[in-house]
């Protein structure tokens, strides 16, 4: 089946610095990438959307500014936290799609972020 | 390798009882999880189970055997809102989710 990846999987930080996390689509091409925040036994929250070559759509709420999104080719999408806080700390879940079944979504591992 | 199977697709008729099944076989266990997936929009927390046995929650109930690999959740007095996907989802002992590739159930009148 699809596979997708995130790297890193943990990440544990300094307040003020930026992390970049990375997803990848492993053996099928991501028209649309999805990145989602997750705290502890509640729901996905949709952050943004992507397509390949254009800019992210993000939902209300989300500060574009500080959750940078790129989807540079068709296997890869990156999320970076720029000047992050100890409240920034959460688990992000990415998912990909592709042009052959739109319908489905296919979840990462998800990268757990603590920010001290 | 690690691996989750849960049925493709199944069909139910309004106001009936269906089960979702989910086997898995994963590096490590931190808990099963289950959610409900509408197109277009971001999975919503149905449950987690980390001990063995039932959790009821309203309409809906997850159960977990953690020696047999497996869980599955129940949806009583089907409505036909309750079409959609259903992702079980294991975390292994490195806090990662292993995702199954859902179930997308389907109601009929």
């Amino acid at each position: 089946g699809a596979v997708v990846s995130q790297h890193p999987s943990w990440v544990i930080c300094k307040s003020g610095t930026s992390v970049k996390i990375e997803c990848r689509s492993l053996d099928f091409q991501a028209t649309t990438m999805f990145w989602y925040r997750q705290f502890p036994k509640q729901s996905l929250m949709l952050m943004a959307t992507s397509n390949e070559g254009s800019k992210a759509t993000y939902e209300q709420g989300v500060e574009k500014d500080k959750f940078l999104i790129n989807h540079a080719s068709l296997t890869l999408s990156t999320l970076t936290v720029t000047s992050a806080h100890p409240e920034d700390s959460s688990f992000f879940i990415c998912s990909a799609t592709s042009w052959r079944a739109m319908e489905t979504q296919y979840f990462g591992p998800g990268t757990r972020l603590l920010v001290l | 390798g690690q691996n989750i199977d849960q049925p493709t697709e199944m069909t139910a008729t309004e106001g009936a009882i269906v089960q979702i099944n989910c086997t898995y076989q994963t590096s490590g266990f931190n808990g099963l999880f289950w959610y409900q997936q509408h197109a277009g929009e971001a999975p919503t927390f149905l449950s987690y189970n980390v001990l063995d046995g039932l959790e009821e929650k309203g309409r809906f109930s997850s159960f977990l055997s953690r020696s047999k690999g497996y869980s599955y959740l129940l949806l009583k007095e089907l409505q036909m809102k309750d079409s959609a996907s259903y992702l079980c989802a294991v975390m292994d002992s490195n806090y990662q989710l292993i995702w199954g590739a859902g179930t997308k159930l389907i109601i009929k009148p």
